[in-house]
C-alpha cells in the first residue's frame, strides 16, 4: 500500500533539474509532496487531485497521471534550499479519512 | 502564518510509562492527525480524526494508543506503557478539508529509556 517513490537520493549542482517520481499500485484520490529538512517537519509543496493535473509552484513542479497512478515532481534550475527529503503522500479514492500513505522519501543534495 | 503547536519540543520517559503529547491544530482546521517517523524513516500514520471522533486508525493504534479533543482546541495522543521502540519523531497535523495539504506541527521527539 505504501507508494514507490524513485530515485531513493539524487546529488545536484546548483542549476541542475532532477525528477523525482511516486508509484502507487491502488487507484487515488489524490496525491502531495512535502519536504522536509533535517530536523524539522515536512513542508507542504503542493497537491495533485486527480484528473491528471500538473502545478507548478515557482521552478517547482508537478504532474499527475491517474491512468498510472503515478506522480512525478520536477525541480528545475536547482538552489540550496532545494536540498532535504521529498515526500509523496498518496490518499486512496476509497477513503474519505484525508489519511496519507507516505513513501520512503527521497533524499536531495543540491551542492555549489 | 498560521501554525500548528506541539508541546513538548523532547520527552524522555522510562519504558512501561505513560506520556500524552499535545497539539494545537489550526482553528478553522476539521482535520486532525497524528504521525510518527522513527529517525530517517518513513512518516508513518497513526490516527486520523474528525468530527470529534477518530475516523480511521492503523493496526498499531489499538494496543498502545488514544487520542482526546478535550476542549475543542488540544489534540492529546497519549502511549501507555512505552516501549524502547516508540522512541521516534510525533508529529501532529491539520488541514481545512479533504483535497487541502497538511500543516505540520514541529513534532515532539520523544525518547524511551
Amino acid at each position: 500500500q505504501q507508494p514507490v517513490q524513485s530515485p531513493q537520493a539524487v546529488i545536484l549542482r546548483e542549476g541542475e533539474d532532477a525528477v523525482i517520481n511516486c508509484s502507487s499500485s491502488k487507484a487515488l484520490y489524490s496525491v502531495h509532496w512535502y519536504r522536509q529538512k533535517h530536523g524539522e517537519a515536512p513542508i507542504f509543496l503542493m497537491i495533485l487531485l486527480k484528473g491528471g493535473e500538473q502545478k507548478g509552484h515557482d521552478k517547482i513542479s508537478a504532474s499527475f497521471n491517474e491512468k498510472k497512478q503515478q506522480s512525478s515532481l520536477y525541480l528545475t534550475a536547482s538552489q540550496l534550499s532545494y536540498s532535504g527529503t521529498y515526500f509523496c503522500g498518496t490518499e486512496i479514492g476509497s477513503s474519505n479519512t484525508g489519511k496519507l500513505i507516505f513513501g520512503q522519501g527521497t533524499t536531495l543534495q543540491v551542492k555549489p | 502564518e498560521p501554525e500548528v503547536t506541539q508541546t513538548p519540543s523532547h520527552q524522555v520517559t522510562q519504558m512501561g510509562q505513560e506520556v500524552i503529547l499535545r497539539c494545537v491544530p489550526i482553528s478553522n482546521h476539521l482535520y486532525f492527525y497524528w504521525y510518527r517517523q522513527i529517525l530517517g524513516q518513513k512518516v508513518e500514520f497513526l490516527v486520523s480524526f474528525y468530527n470529534n471522533e477518530i475516523s480511521e486508525k492503523s493496526e498499531i493504534f489499538d494496543d498502545q494508543f488514544s487520542v482526546e479533543r478535550p476542549d475543542g482546541s488540544n489534540f492529546t495522543l497519549k502511549i501507555r506503557s512505552t516501549k524502547l521502540e516508540d522512541s521516534a519523531m510525533y508529529f501532529c497535523a491539520s488541514s481545512e478539508k479533504r483535497g487541502r495539504g497538511y500543516t505540520f506541527g514541529s513534532g515532539t521527539r520523544l525518547t524511551v529509556v
